[in-house]
């Protein structure tokens, strides 16, 4: 079957640094997605990974591990704004390459 | 590139009442989706199209619920004799073929009393 796994809600400090874990089973992998969301506002894409390793983008990192069903997603030098939900999915080609979603994660940045 | 944008932003309806979504995508993707969220949960897809053809329809969806695209462009959502549970937010979101990045739209909150 399906599933992907995420922390319901996360809790850190401004200017600290937070990783954000996922794991999923999925018949099928073709990439892994993290999506950030705030709160009525539509999902913005953060980072898109397919092979193993850890993708960096200025604040943010995403890892994958095909082997172990496992990523995360890194936030450094935490800022109020980082405050929001944030989504791992996971495209499966037995499901014609549509997107499986977790149900997010809340992560709450405190001063 | 104004990004993907929806209509209405909010929906009041009561129970029984059908109710209509419109999607419009970035202009050059092909592929367009639509998916329904409801709180605390991640978007659960609903369909999606490449150009004008409805390629996939979650076994999920009741048959009250219609979509089409008619020129490969707009998408409209239509949901007929809507229930309570169908309360959430509605997200649509498009993407090139060749890319597998999928760009959301802000969403149409449905609330049915």
């Amino acid at each position: 079957g399906q599933n992907i796994d995420q922390p319901t809600e996360m809790t850190a400090t401004e200017g600290a640094i937070v990783q954000i874990n996922c794991t999923y089973q999925t018949s099928g992998f073709n990439g892994l997605f993290w999506y950030q969301q705030h709160a009525g506002e539509a999902p913005t894409f953060l980072s898109y990974n397919v092979l193993d390793g850890l993708e960096e983008k200025g604040r943010f990192s995403s890892f994958l591990s095909r082997s172990k069903g496992y990523s995360y997603l890194l936030l450094k030098e935490l800022q109020m704004k980082d405050s929001a939900s944030y989504l791992c999915a996971v495209r499966d080609s037995y499901s014609n390459y549509q997107l499986i979603w977790g149900a997010g994660t809340k992560l709450i940045i405190k001063p | 590139d104004t990004g993907v944008s929806q209509d209405p932003r909010h929906k009041i309806t009561k129970r029984g009442q059908n109710v209509t979504f419109r999607c419009d995508p970035i202009s050059e993707h092909n592929r367009l989706y639509w998916y329904r969220q409801t709180l605390g949960q991640g978007p659960e897809f609903l369909t999606y199209f490449q150009n004008e053809a409805q390629l996939e329809k979650s076994r999920l969806l009741s048959d009250r619920f219609s979509a089409e695209r008619p020129k490969g462009s707009f998408s409209t959502l239509e949901i007929q004799r809507t229930e309570q549970g169908d309360s959430a937010m509605y997200l649509c979101a498009s993407s090139l073929v060749r890319e597998n990045i999928q760009y959301f739209g802000a969403g149409t909150r449905l609330s049915v009393l």
